[in-house]
């Protein structure tokens, strides 16, 4: 059963537009993350969010912008979109409190391509 | 910082045969937690098991792996391999020094195809 919920499934946009995807959790987990999983399937962290602590991957392009209201929810914003930023892009999450080992929980992901 | 080395990027075996797929890592971190994910066709990686204690096997779904600090080593194996096996397997390592600022490093993932 899905817990971690990602809209929209995919996006066709052109090079240059504005972009947000939307990510819920029903997990009650404390801790939210972006990932890129490129063409070539590696994983890379963008961005987790804890107790409204923003932890950014420093590689990651200023034209990406997390958005967190609250624990439950984190959306990703792409200022203006580049080729090479055609990729799915998976949110998850985890809970960290309490000896947590910090299993990660993924949603189903938003393949976004770039024109 | 942190890495994870997965050895090959594609492996292909015969159902019934053994399955092993390499992971090593490398942390400053005396204390990592390893985990293998993994990922079938269409869908989102999930957990398939997990370890952070040295030296003891860890089993799920038929799959198990041990933790060996002394060779930065969390191999994944499983007896006779099965078709549904088929899928993507990523090697991930987790440092807990700093709470609320941790890190989790996946490996480049392993393509493991089962063929009849």
């Amino acid at each position: 059963e899905t817990a971690v919920f990602q809209t929209p499934n995919y996006h066709v946009t052109q090079v240059g537009n504005e972009v947000s995807f939307n990510c819920k959790q029903t997990l009650g987990h404390d801790t939210m993350y972006w990932y890129k999983q490129d063409s070539k399937k590696l994983l890379k962290i963008m961005f987790s969010y804890n107790n409204k602590q923003l932890i950014v991957n420093e590689t990651v392009p200023r034209r990406f912008s997390p958005q967190s209201s609250d624990k439950a929810h984190l959306n990703l914003r792409i200022k203006s979109v580049e080729p090479e930023d055609s990729a799915v892009y998976l949110c998850a999450s985890s809970y960290r409190g309490g000896g947590s080992q910090n299993t990660l929980y993924f949603g189903a992901g938003t393949r976004l391509s770039v024109l | 910082g942190d890495s994870v080395t997965q050895t090959e990027g594609l492996v292909t075996l015969t159902e019934g045969l053994p399955v092993m797929l390499n992971c090593t890592y490398q942390t400053i971190y005396s204390n990592p937690f390893l985990f293998w994910y993994v990922q079938h066709l269409n869908e989102s990686p999930r957990l398939l098991l997990k370890s952070f204690t040295d030296n003891k096997r860890t089993e799920h779904q038929g799959f198990h792996a041990t933790l060996h600090k002394s060779s930065s080593s969390f191999h994944l194996q499983k007896s006779s391999a099965q078709l549904s096996d088929s899928a993507l397997y990523y090697c991930a390592l987790s440092d807990r020094v700093y709470y609320g600022n941790e890190k989790i490093t996946f490996g480049a993932g392993t393509k493991l195809t089962i063929k009849p």
